[in-house]
Parts: C-alpha cells; sequence; structure tokens
C-alpha cells in the first residue's frame, strides 16, 4: 500500500502557483520523498525528491516539513501543459525498494 | 542513449494465447521494474529486479513471469492472457548509485479479447 495521502484533484489558474499537498505521517528516516507526474497516457516522469530539507530545480520546489511528515510540492508559475497527476512517493534510498504509487493528484490548469 | 524502451508500442491478444513484452534500457541500471495502469487508475508494481539474476514480486504479479539474465533487458511475459490483463504495461530502471529518478518508457497498450 502506498504509504502517502493526496487530494485526489485540485485546480489552478495559468501562471499562479500549484501547491500539491501529501501527507506522510509514517515516513521513516531513511526514507526520502519523491514526487513525480504523470502527462495523459505518458510514462510518469520524475520531479524532484528530498529528504528532510528544501530542495528546488528547474521544475519545482519541494517543501517538506520539519517532522518530516507531509510536503508540498509547488509548481512556481503554472502552465497548461503542467496538467497532469502528481504522484508523492516515499521510499528508502537503498534502491533495493520499488517505488509503490498511490492514486496521486490530478492537477488541472486553467487558462 | 535511449534511455527505456519498450516493444511493441501496441498489442491485441486473444484469451489463452502467451507473448513477452520487452523492455530494455542502454544506461546500465541496475533496477528495473514493471508497472501496470488500468483507466483512470494509478500504477501498480507487477514485479521487479534489483539486478541481473535477481527478481522479486510486486503487489500484482499473478498471472506474469519476469526474468532478468542481463543487466539491459528485464522481459514481462503473460503465461495465459486473460481479459483482466488488458491494460497499459510500463517499463522503467534507474542506477542504484545515484537512485534519484526513474526512467519510465512510453507504454505498451494490450488488449485481450
Amino acid at each position: 500500500d502506498a504509504k502517502t495521502t493526496q487530494p485526489p484533484s485540485m485546480d489552478c489558474a495559468e501562471g499562479r502557483a500549484a501547491n500539491l499537498p501529501c501527507n506522510h505521517s509514517t515516513i521513516s528516516g531513511n526514507e526520502y520523498v519523491y514526487w513525480y507526474r504523470q502527462i495523459h497516457s505518458q510514462g510518469p516522469q520524475y520531479i524532484i525528491h528530498g529528504l528532510k530539507n528544501n530542495e528546488t530545480n528547474e521544475m519545482a520546489s519541494l517543501i517538506i516539513t520539519e517532522d518530516r511528515k507531509s510536503s508540498t510540492l509547488i509548481l512556481p508559475h503554472a502552465t497548461l501543459r503542467d496538467t497532469a497527476v502528481y504522484y508523492c512517493i516515499v521510499r528508502d534510498y537503498s534502491g533495493n525498494t520499488p517505488l509503490v504509487f498511490g492514486k496521486g493528484t490530478r492537477l488541472s490548469v486553467i487558462a | 542513449n535511449a534511455g527505456v524502451t519498450q516493444t511493441p508500442k501496441f498489442q491485441v491478444l486473444k484469451t489463452g494465447q502467451s507473448m513477452t513484452l520487452q523492455c530494455a534500457q542502454d544506461m546500465n541500471h541496475e533496477y528495473m521494474s514493471w508497472y501496470r495502469q488500468d483507466p483512470g487508475m494509478g500504477l501498480r508494481l507487477i514485479h521487479y529486479s534489483v539486478g541481473a539474476g535477481i527478481t522479486d514480486q510486486g503487489e500484482v504479479p499473478n498471472g506474469y513471469n519476469v526474468s532478468r539474465s542481463t543487466t539491459e533487458d528485464f522481459p514481462l511475459r503473460l503465461l495465459s492472457a486473460a481479459p483482466s490483463q488488458t491494460s497499459v504495461y510500463f517499463c522503467a530502471s534507474s542506477s542504484r548509485q545515484t537512485n534519484e529518478k526513474l526512467f519510465f518508457g512510453s507504454g505498451t497498450q494490450l488488449s485481450v479479447l
């Protein structure tokens, strides 16, 4: 079973920041938070990951709470092309455990 | 560098037929996995492998076999296709060393009649 809880859907106006929440209250010390997205019927695409510090890359920012029980993915200026299903996943860093996807959040960016 | 390549892209089978979905990666990744995605659903893990000669079951392994004789290839075999196996199948790989991201193939759409 997925170890994360996400809202099933969200809307965001084009050009505004999209803030996608994720609850992972049972996360353990060696588990990272990963975010992926899936646009229409394509294969999922990696966005960002983090352990406990906030992370930023060219696609998004990841804010992890101090107790690590929840996180927020931020798309700073959402575009129509960001419409997708966003998956929040926790996984240990050993590389020996699989990535288990939940149902994700369907983000609709509206013009 | 082609990444993760899946073949075929589309396949129609009759109930009871067998077939193999191919997955190959050219990034020397140790970790490979197979997922299926039913309409409107998230991805469910079928089988995975952490290296050549090592495979393990995921959430929904019944009706599928895998083997990992080389680092590059991770074929998924349907032994006796059933309509319940109609789905889109995704293969993915990652480097255990960096373990930063999973690379996905473009998927195989399978219909079992």
